[in-house]
């Protein structure tokens, strides 16, 4: 029963494909994020998603394109996959946007593009 | 542009004593800052925050405190136990702004 649960944890696949990871909160919370932590450890916002709206698209290319079918869940497709793009990436959600203290981690999936 | 800064990649404490761990700011409109705590193979989960219109807040072993002249903020945890092992980061934003600019992390280590 865990919170924030998203899939895969490990991801490893070649340069140009086309991935997806899934993202699913049992929290009831309205607001879904995605972050990404990259090689030098900065943990960063990319995009964030109220009532499956989209609120927060930071400057990140458009070969990312994230999808929220309900507010339970916030997917995130990844096109012609670059090897900059390895990195973990974090859902998370929050009952408001932006209310960071009570905001809940998925544990990460770990992108390896070769 | 690294706007929050956690110049120590990692910190190892005796079990009993203080730890103490600091980051440094650039943007002088930051006004809220908070420490997330991070166990391997699980997202991090908040642990403490601080306004601007304070200069130190407590929460039990942990004590957060902002000194906003340097820009500069630190947690103490007193005292350590080996369930503090794990990587803290520092986060902040500022009014108006959602986005929380993170830190890079430290890694603590506690000694039994």
């Amino acid at each position: 029963d865990t919170a924030v649960s998203q899939t895969p944890k490990y991801l490893v696949t070649q340069m140009g494909n086309d991935k997806s990871i899934k993202c699913e909160q049992n929290l009831g919370h309205d607001t879904m994020y995605w972050y990404k932590q990259d090689s030098k450890k900065f943990l960063k916002i990319m995009f964030s998603y109220n009532n499956k709206e989209l609120i927060i698209n930071e400057t990140v290319p458009n070969r990312f394109s994230p999808k929220s079918p309900d507010k339970a869940h916030l997917n995130l497709h990844i096109n012609s996959l670059e090897l900059g793009d390895s990195a973990v990436y974090f859902c998370a959600s929050s009952q408001e946007s932006g209310d960071n203290e009570k905001l809940f981690f998925g544990s990460g999936t770990q992108l390896s593009v070769l | 542009d690294q706007q929050v800064k956690q110049n120590s990649p990692s910190l190892s404490v005796q079990e009993g004593r203080i730890s103490i761990l600091n980051c440094d700011y650039t943007n002088s409109m930051f006004d809220y800052f908070l420490w997330y705590k991070k166990y391997p193979a699980e997202g991090p989960t908040f642990l403490i925050s601080i306004s601007s219109i304070k200069d130190k807040n407590e929460d039990g072993r942990f004590t957060v405190f902002l000194n906003k002249s340097a820009k500069h903020l630190s947690l103490h945890i007193v005292p350590s136990q080996p369930g503090d092992s794990a990587v803290y980061f520092c986060a902040a934003r500022y009014f108006g702004n959602e986005k929380l600019t993170f830190g890079t992390g430290t890694r603590l280590t506690i000694i039994p």
